[in-house]
């Protein structure tokens, strides 16, 4: 199995409250992917990265952040948590012309 | 944007028979993917493609790329590949890839 690990794997948070999402992966790969799971929507693009301290938004960007400092982390941050950010949240990652792994996601809960 | 469409939606069929899943996009790519969901569970990448077809154990999967279209084929179905099969397309020249809504399968005993 691909080196992909994300933490928290639970997580319940009260509205207006911050939270960061963590990824890490063991890879050395390129490219690495915020998604979220919704429900009659599939898997949406947060925010994604293409190398380190390069990142870029997806179709669903608003209310999040995400920085990559290192090759191996990927941080997706909830500024200020709302009700319609209850979600799942995998994290994937893929070399260049390479499959994509993702790790096994986190149940965000915002209360 | 690339528009994916996976058909059929939700799909029931009973232990042994041949399954076919079906993916559409509508603007060239360089690479398409199916991944694998079980309730509950993780996402799995079954294949990558960007010409033929693939084979693994019981999943077989082909591209047509003139007709912008892709299936993922499971024989003798058992009740253990019940989950969700999503497609995916890497459009060229970007790292972003493009999500189909996913199929549900479910295989009866």
């Amino acid at each position: 199995d691909a080196g992909i690990t994300q933490s928290p794997r639970h997580k319940v948070t009260e509205t207006g409250t911050p939270v960061t999402l963590r990824c890490h992966q063991t890879e050395n790969h390129r490219y690495m992917y915020w998604y979220r799971q919704d429900p009659g929507h599939g898997l949406r693009l947060i925010h994604y990265s293409y190398g380190v301290k390069d990142t870029d938004k997806g179709e669903v960007s608003d209310g999040y952040s995400v920085s990559r400092s290192k090759t191996e982390d990927f941080l997706l941050t909830l500024e200020s948590a709302t009700s319609s950010q209850t979600s799942v949240y995998f994290c994937a990652i893929r070399g260049v012309h390479s499959p994509l792994h993702f790790g096994n996601g986190t149940r965000l809960t915002v209360t | 944007k690339n528009e994916v469409e996976q058909s059929p939606q939700n799909l029931t069929a009973q232990e042994g028979e041949f399954i076919t899943i079906n993916c559409s996009y509508s603007v060239g790519i360089s690479a398409l993917h199916w991944l694998q969901q079980h309730p509950g569970g993780g996402i799995v990448s079954l294949f990558m493609l960007s010409s033929g077809k693939k084979k693994h154990g019981r999943l077989i999967a082909t591209i047509n790329i003139q007709e912008k279209h892709s299936s993922l084929h499971i024989t003798a179905s058992h009740p253990r590949d019940s989950a969700v099969y999503i497609c995916a397309v890497e459009e060229g020249g970007s790292e972003k890839l493009v999500f189909g809504k996913g199929t549900k399968l479910t295989v009866n005993p």
